[in-house]
């Protein structure tokens, strides 16, 4: 059971724009920035965006993160075919004093 | 280019030890935190553990605290995980990660491809 909470498996069209959420807590989330990684099948995560809206250089415009109160969201425009891959949020734990992670959502593209 | 490179993993018997290393180049191994996180097969990420750029603050999960112990050497820049009592749901693959700066709270910005550990009789 992750401490993030993030909604099972989604896929999507080329073109569409998906969204992702991830609901913590006042202990992580809510007090805390929200960062995503992108893990493509069979390979090590990336960064994808920290802070909760910021983009690393090289990631695409299409990818856009917001965060409210106490959950957050990673939203994908102009779906690609190399998209296809587990979405994962992180955030800091001030009660438990280390990262905690989403379930991770994997989207598939059809 | 930032480099981080595990090695240490295999298959080992419950309750025995395993140590992982982490070699990084491409940075500043000094400067910035560095973390354990693993993957077991399937499943999703889980945070082991972290340490600051000089050692001063270090946290584990509660699931491998008293068992594992994270150490750094800047001047060899590299990372260590020491994991004792190993049990079963220990198998996973161990990712070394770079923190974005000197404080664990920053986050994970460059991950190594990971080595496997495999906990078993």
């Amino acid at each position: 059971q992750s401490v993030l909470t993030q909604p099972p498996p989604a896929s999507a069209t080329p073109g569409q724009r998906v969204t992702i959420s991830c609901s913590g807590s006042s202990s992580n989330i809510g007090s805390n920035s929200v960062n995503w990684y992108q893990q493509l099948p069979g390979t090590a995560p990336k960064l994808l965006m920290y802070s909760n809206n910021q983009r690393p250089s090289g990631v695409p415009d299409r990818f856009s993160g917001s965060k409210s109160g106490t959950s957050a969201s990673l939203a994908i425009s102009g779906l690609q075919s190399e998209d296809e891959a587990a979405y994962y949020c992180a955030a800091w734990d001030d009660s438990l004093n280390g990262w905690v992670f989403g379930g991770g959502t994997k989207l598939t593209v059809l | 280019e930032v480099q981080l490179v595990e090695s240490g993993g295999g298959l080992v018997q419950p309750g025995r030890s395993l140590r992982l290393s982490c070699a990084a180049s491409g940075f500043i191994f000094g400067g910035f935190a560095m973390h354990w996180v693993r993957q077991a097969p399937g499943k999703g990420l889980e945070w082991v553990s972290g340490i600051s750029s000089n050692s001063g603050s270090i946290g584990y999960a509660d699931s491998v605290k008293g068992r594992f112990t994270i150490s750094r050497d800047n001047a060899k820049n590299s990372l260590y995980l020491h994991m004792d009592s190993l049990r079963a749901d220990d198998t996973a693959l161990y990712y070394c990660a770079k923190g974005g700066g000197s404080s664990a709270q920053f986050a994970c910005d460059y991950w190594g491809q990971g080595t496997l550990v495999t906990v078993s009789s």
